[in-house]
């Protein structure tokens, strides 16, 4: 059964750089049907997608965050990572790794999630 | 402002079903792109419910099902149960944005 699990500080200081890696366990993150995403959800609202990597390192973001974030893939360890920099009390959330599949479908969806980690960012 | 606009909440009686709607716009769900919905139970993380639309993965209950119609769509829960009070989520691809979009949320409450 896959299983994916968040981890890496659970507080930041503004300005600095948030980092976070997602362990893959269960399956092998160089699998050619999924790509990787991370998704975070401020808190008391709703999602917000960062962005996704495919095994090989192609990347794709969101275009409101794309000039901070940086997805990058490690096969030999079977994660994928997260940084986000020049963080400010607006990137306080909870940040969750996921597995995007397209199987019968035309986009991407979240078929697996880790639970989520809770990041702060405050001096 | 979520690209996918969603009501704030919604409510049922147990047994009874309600649905939850997805509207967007000719750059997402009206230019073709499939429609995929996620329930997410208090403190827990969100779960897939529906993809490509009306498809359930294994283990939903057929109680939940999805429909999609020109520029919107809509997720239908029947036979209304306490355990499926939670907020639900649509999510889309904006072509305009050039990525994955979802919608602000539903609060979904069985009195």
């Amino acid at each position: 059964q896959l299983q994916l699990q968040e981890s890496g500080p659970g507080l930041v200081k503004p300005s600095e750089t948030l980092s976070l890696t997602c362990t893959v366990s269960g399956g092998s993150i160089s699998s050619t049907a999924y790509y990787w995403g991370w998704i975070r959800q401020p808190p008391g609202k709703g999602l917000e997608w960062i962005g996704k990597i495919y095994y090989v390192g192609s990347t794709y973001y969101n275009p409101s965050l794309k000039s901070r974030v940086t997805i990058s893939v490690d096969t030999s360890k079977n994660q994928f990572s997260l940084k986000l920099s020049s963080v400010t009390a607006a990137d306080t959330a909870v940040y969750y790794c996921a597995r995007l599949s397209t199987g019968a479908s035309n986009y991407y969806y979240m078929d697996v999630w880790g639970k989520g980690t809770t990041v702060t960012v405050s001096s | 402002q979520s690209v996918l606009t969603q009501p704030p909440s919604v409510s049922g009686a147990p047994g009874q079903r309600v649905t939850i709607s997805c509207t967007g716009s000719n750059s997402n769900i009206g230019a073709g792109y499939d429609v995929h919905w996620y329930q997410q139970l208090p403190g827990t993380a969100p779960k897939l419910l529906i993809y490509g639309n009306t498809n359930r993965p294994s283990g939903v209950p057929d109680r939940f099902s999805g429909s999609k119609s020109g520029t919107s769509a809509s997720l239908a829960i029947s036979g209304l149960q306490a355990e499926d009070e939670a907020d639900y989520y649509c999510q889309s691809y904006d072509s305009s944005l050039s990525g994955s979009v979802f919608g602000g949320g539903t609060k979904l409450t069985v009195l």
